[in-house]
């Protein structure tokens, strides 16, 4: 099992370009997420996903997009990037969305100049 | 909305030696979970140990154990015998029955020889 892995591992983007982090989990869990980590203010949730083909918005979703075709995975889009969405981004998945403990990626750190 | 709470930026202990680091939650829920999650410099979100509401009974894992107060809304880590191997971040984090964590701000704790 490889777990939660997310790429790519650092991305430098200039403001206006739009990227996709891709995200996958090969445990079979329901539940996904992501979140981004800023300093001095811990990790905040961006979107979820508790299931194929259903979405829907954190505490921070603006600027982001995601959609979920398949189980496996949960990709998120920046579809025109801004220096705040400067961050390390973690993708994150349970079996299900009910008291489940969630496993983390390893991360993606983007820098937006 | 729930919030989170960790009122220590930072700690440091002696290898071998006993510390504890602070979290309080607000929430109007009766059912949820908490956790602390560790970050070593490598990023990576680990879980520590996990505590579920309705239980009173103290979660510990090893030289890991939370002092869970419900009704002070309080749940602290206390970490003994430390390692060089414990110094990251950690993280408190909150739960309610249907999922999708709030974190606190951290605490970086550096474990000295």
């Amino acid at each position: 099992n490889a777990g939660v892995t997310q790429t790519p591992k650092f991305q430098v983007l200039k403001t206006g370009q739009s990227m996709t982090l891709q995200c996958a989990q090969d445990m079979n869990h329901e539940y996904m997420s992501w979140y981004r980590q800023d300093p001095g203010m811990g990790l905040r949730l961006i979107h979820y996903s508790v299931g194929a083909g259903i979405t829907d918005q954190g505490e921070v979703p603006n600027g982001y997009n995601v959609s979920r075709s398949t189980t496996e995975d949960f990709p998120l889009r920046l579809l025109s990037a801004a220096p705040s969405q400067t961050s390390v981004y973690f993708c994150a998945s349970s079996y299900s969305l009910n008291q489940e403990t969630q496993y983390f990626g390893p991360g993606t750190r983007l820098l937006v100049l | 909305a729930q919030t989170v709470t960790q009122s220590q930026p930072e700690m440091s202990v002696q290898e071998a030696e006993t510390v504890t680091l602070s979290c309080t939650y607000d929430t109007s829920e009766n059912n949820y979970y908490l956790f602390w999650y560790k970050q070593p410099p490598s990023r990576q979100m680990i879980l520590v140990i996990r505590q579920e509401a309705y239980k009173q009974q103290n979660a510990t894992e090893n030289r890991f154990s939370v002092n869970f107060q419900k009704a002070a809304k309080s749940f602290s880590l206390k970490i003994s015998d430390s390692q060089l191997g414990d110094t990251a971040m950690y993280f408190c984090a909150f739960s309610p029955s249907y999922g999708k964590l709030t974190f606190g701000q951290g605490t970086i704790l550096t474990v000295h020889p």
